[in-house]
């Protein structure tokens, strides 16, 4: 299985940051990276797809980049529905892995 | 807009079958270029893959869920399922199931998500 490790784990900052999450991979899954914002209670929605793609819908604050195997989320200017837990997911083959989430908090 | 909404027993017995229903809607489970998932998260853990179907009944799995795991659909209702048999307290989680694209791998969008606890 490709593991996929994210840092840090958790992340305090306030509004107005610049934040950037990473996300390695144990080995090369070119641009099969995807991000997930998730808040309490609810279900991971889609962000990020294919390491850069802003998914329709999300604010142009974030961004993606990496290929290879180092990935970053970035979030240009933090704002209050910002703070959740973001997960990154390697898509490059199957079993499809998760990193462990890097929870944003105020 | 598609929609996804998982349904199935709360509660599971050690040692049983959870046996979980994702039904679609907004959409058909046909459309070319989607696979159909199940994805798990314990309580306070990550996410976990589980497995995945196409409509044409093509199915992959997790190997390290494999031998418990059955994932199936049915085309007539817009539903796909999942069985997961001899369940512990290990398998207590939240179980999603989401769309996922067939060429980037990306699930979206997600079901909301039901909690399944292991106990007797």
């Amino acid at each position: 299985d490709i593991q996929m490790t994210q840092s840090p784990s958790s992340l305090s900052a306030s509004v107005g940051d610049r934040v950037t999450i990473t996300c390695r991979a144990s080995q090369s899954i070119s641009s099969y990276l995807n991000w997930y914002q998730q808040k309490p209670g609810k279900a991971p929605e889609l962000f990020i797809y294919a390491a850069s793609s802003l998914q329709s819908g999300v604010p142009s604050g974030f961004s993606g980049s990496g290929s290879g195997t180092d990935f970053t989320l970035t979030i240009s200017s933090l704002q209050p529905e910002d703070f959740a837990t973001y997960y990154c997911q390697q898509s490059y083959s199957i079993p499809y892995t998760f990193g462990q989430g890097t929870k944003l908090e105020i | 807009q598609l929609q996804l909404q998982e349904s199935g027993p709360g509660l599971v017995k050690p040692l049983e079958t959870l046996s979980l229903t994702c039904s679609v809607s907004g959409g058909s489970i046909i459309s070319s270029g989607y696979y159909w998932d199940w994805i798990r998260q314990p309580p306070g853990k990550g996410l976990q893959w589980i497995g995945t179907i196409y409509h044409d009944g093509s199915i992959y799995y997790n190997p390290s869920l494999k031998s418990r795991v059955i994932i199936s659909v049915d085309t007539s209702r817009n539903q796909f399922s999942l069985k997961m048999n001899s369940v512990t307290a290990a398998d207590t989680a939240v179980y999603s199931c989401a769309r996922r694209e067939r060429y980037y791998n990306w699930f979206d969008p997600w079901g909301q998500g039901t909690l399944v606890s292991v106990s007797s």
